[in-house]
């Protein structure tokens, strides 16, 4: 059954660090997610891509924030410049077409811990 | 989306049927009603969805009623491997991001 895949599992930074989380959506979905989930908190939403390029943000997704998508497999997460606020789980999501009927699947999520 | 209300925790024993309710008396007539489960700190996994329709696959029946502002996820047989949060969501058509609350917390005892 084809799922969504994430990398790296774990991933440990410095605060004012670079870091990229990557993600594989499976393969013929159209339309890409962000969620996070600090530790004890609600999953929440980041920001969707679609047809290369952000459909909707949240608040959070500030200037630190970027997606891409840079080749037709991959779907990856930036973060520039890491803050403690940071640390959480990061997971990925695709759906294969817009409306309601279509259903997100997820990955396991990128677990982001930053010191 | 509409606001979705759960019970913040509910008990199961195992082999019995868990019944999962959520009030959505705001919901929209183009909201369908999604229901994922998450299980520790994995990812959310989908487990079904509906507009006003009965539904059922193999994991679980999702019972909507006919005013639409309340429905219920039915796992049939409950097993101790279905301890999780459960999480009913109301969404639009479109870009479709799912607000996540913070659901029902089931758990299943032997």
């Amino acid at each position: 059954e084809p799922e969504v895949t994430q990398t790296p599992s774990h991933q440990v930074t410095q605060m004012g660090q670079e870091v990229i989380l990557r993600c594989v959506p499976i393969s013929n979905h159209l339309y890409f997610y962000w969620y996070r989930q600090i530790l004890g908190q609600k999953v929440e939403f980041l920001v969707s891509f679609y047809n290369n390029e952000i459909s909707e943000k949240s608040e959070i997704f500030d200037d630190q924030f970027s997606v891409e998508r840079p080749d037709g497999s991959n779907f990856t997460l930036k973060i520039r410049s890491t803050k403690l606020e940071d640390s959480a789980m990061y997971f990925c999501a695709s759906r294969l077409g817009a409306g309601g009927q279509y259903e997100q699947y997820f990955g396991p999520g990128t677990r982001l811990t930053v010191t | 989306d509409a606001k979705t209300t759960q019970p913040p925790s509910m008990d199961c024993a195992e082999g019995r049927a868990a019944n999962l309710p959520c009030n959505h008396s705001t919901i929209s007539g183009n909201e369908y009603v999604y229901w994922y489960r998450q299980i520790h700190s994995q990812g959310p996994q989908y487990i079904i969805h509906g507009l006003k329709n009965n539904e059922t696959n193999e994991m679980a029946s999702l019972i909507i009623t006919e005013d639409r502002k309340s429905s219920t996820l039915i796992l049939p047989h409950a097993t101790l491997r279905d301890t999780a949060v459960y999480y009913c969501i109301a969404t639009k058509s479109g870009y479709s991001t799912l607000t996540f609350g913070k659901g029902t917390m089931l758990l299943v005892s032997p």
